[in-house]
């Protein structure tokens, strides 16, 4: 069984600039969550997709923003990078939103630099 | 608000000497607790998920247990191999599937 997929693994951008992530859920998952990985902040959660709709939005701009696809495959987009946008992009899936389907699952990741 | 503190944030250890990493935690009502393995520059790899006191989950050398306030992971005769970071996480029942980290602990076994 395939595991959750990121793409692209990284990238380099300039400031200013705006970049999109995709990633794809193991097959059979609904839940699509992202979150921003950086050494001074650790984990930090984005947003939350379940069946196309955002159910749940953590504390950054509005720069960040997100969508689902039909398929569950989900993108992100970060419009107007600065340079403390450079981090590793961490796509995780779920089963579902309740009981014991919530375990969630993480891609290896997309690392941005802006530079 | 929900918050995770994990303690030690490094850990150095011999080959074969056990110990136990600490997730203290504070949330409105718990769905579940889980902790990850992070190798450098990887995503986290799902370890285990607990979600009642006094429930406790094992894999090869690892155990963990969890209390109402606190989670161990005891690693029992640890190998090199098992050098990585270890994150603990909880989530909320009223906030869907996002989770709060802690800061993770950073393990280094040495041969």
């Amino acid at each position: 069984k395939a595991g959750v997929t990121q793409t692209p693994r990284y990238l380099i951008k300039t400031r200013g600039q705006q970049v999109t992530l995709s990633c794809s859920p193991i097959s059979g998952h609904r839940s699509v969550s992202w979150y921003q990985q950086t050494p001074g902040q650790g984990l930090q959660f984005l947003f939350e997709y379940f069946s196309e709709t955002q159910r749940n939005k953590g504390n950054f701009p509005g720069r960040f923003s997100g969508r689902q696809f039909s398929n569950s495959r989900s993108e992100m987009n970060v419009s107007t990078l600065e340079l403390g946008d450079s981090a590793l992009y961490l796509c995780a899936s779920s089963l579902g939103m309740t009981g014991r389907n919530t375990e969630a699952f993480f891609g290896q990741g997309t690392r941005l630099t802006v530079v | 608000e929900d918050q995770v503190t994990q303690s030690p944030e490094a850990l150095r250890l011999q080959e074969g000497e056990s110990s136990s990493l600490n997730c203290s935690y504070t949330v409105s009502g718990l769905r579940g607790l889980f902790w990850y393995r992070q190798d450098p520059g990887k995503g986290p790899e799902f370890l285990f998920t607990l979600y009642s006191a006094g429930e406790e989950k094992e894999k090869e050398r690892l155990k963990a247990t969890l209390t109402k306030k606190e989670s161990f992971l005891h690693i029992t005769a640890p190998k090199p191999e098992d050098s990585a970071t270890y994150l603990c996480a909880v989530q909320a029942s009223s906030r869907g599937n996002k989770l709060v980290f802690g800061a993770g602990t950073i393990l280094r076994v040495k041969s």
